[in-house]
């Protein structure tokens, strides 16, 4: 079955921890992104990617880092620089990138961090 | 600058029809619209293209209005499972794939 996964699902850290949130994809899609979502609100953009080892920051990218090695892969770092990170983390594909192409989403990662 | 969408929250019964705006102050490409059940990760609708075009499917349609910069979707008959939140996103001409998303508008269809 063809999809994007995120793990874990929930994942508790200790305040000043940097963490890394995964996502895989194997539906050979070019385009990847990480969204942040907060209760009661719509989901905000943090990096994209379009292709391998090239990405570009979203509105909020400020306290995350990402990288690019492979096309299936776009982890999410939570640095200990980001003020609020507990959230509701989303990572989602296109086949390309550009204002015509649908975007897949993954479960999402639930981040705790106290 | 986020779409606004409107209303915020609405419940319906079963069998009603309900309408959801999405407003841009930016001249726009695309919209899009998802839907989120609680919890779980938004699943696509549609996309609509500047041209000012109508999509459907099956009950759910919508149309984009590139003059005003609108969109509105519209759920005709509404079943129980069209309950979640409708967020739209945006694509603007100054962005190309910047997908910008709305506030959500929350839906209940109750029986």
């Amino acid at each position: 079955d063809g999809g994007i996964t995120q793990s874990p699902k929930y994942l508790f850290r200790k305040e000043g921890q940097n963490v890394t949130l995964s996502c895989e994809q194997n539906l050979n899609h070019d385009a990847m992104y990480w969204y942040r979502q907060d209760p009661g609100q719509g989901l905000r953009l943090i990096y994209y990617s379009q292709i391998v080892n090239d990405f570009q920051k979203g509105d909020i990218a400020e306290g995350y880092s990402v990288s690019r090695e492979k096309k299936e892969s776009f982890p999410l770092t939570v640095t200990s620089a980001q003020k609020n990170p507990t959230a509701f983390y989303l990572c989602a594909s296109s086949i390309r990138g550009g204002p015509t192409y649908e975007q897949y989403f993954g479960p999402g990662t639930r981040l705790t961090v106290t | 600058q986020q779409p606004v969408q409107s209303p915020q929250a609405v419940i319906l019964r079963e069998g009603e029809d309900a309408v959801i705006n999405c407003s841009s102050s930016k001249a726009l490409y695309s919209v899009h619209w998802y839907r989120q059940k609680h919890g779980e990760a938004p699943v696509f609708l549609m996309i609509l293209l500047k041209g000012g075009e109508q999509k459907g499917h099956e009950k759910i349609s919508a149309s984009f209005n590139e003059k005003k910069q609108q969109s509105s979707l519209y759920l005709t008959a509404s079943q129980l499972s069209y309950s979640g939140t409708y967020f739209c996103g945006t694509i603007d001409t100054g962005t190309a794939s910047k997908l910008t998303f709305g506030t959500g508008t929350r839906l209940q269809v109750t029986l």
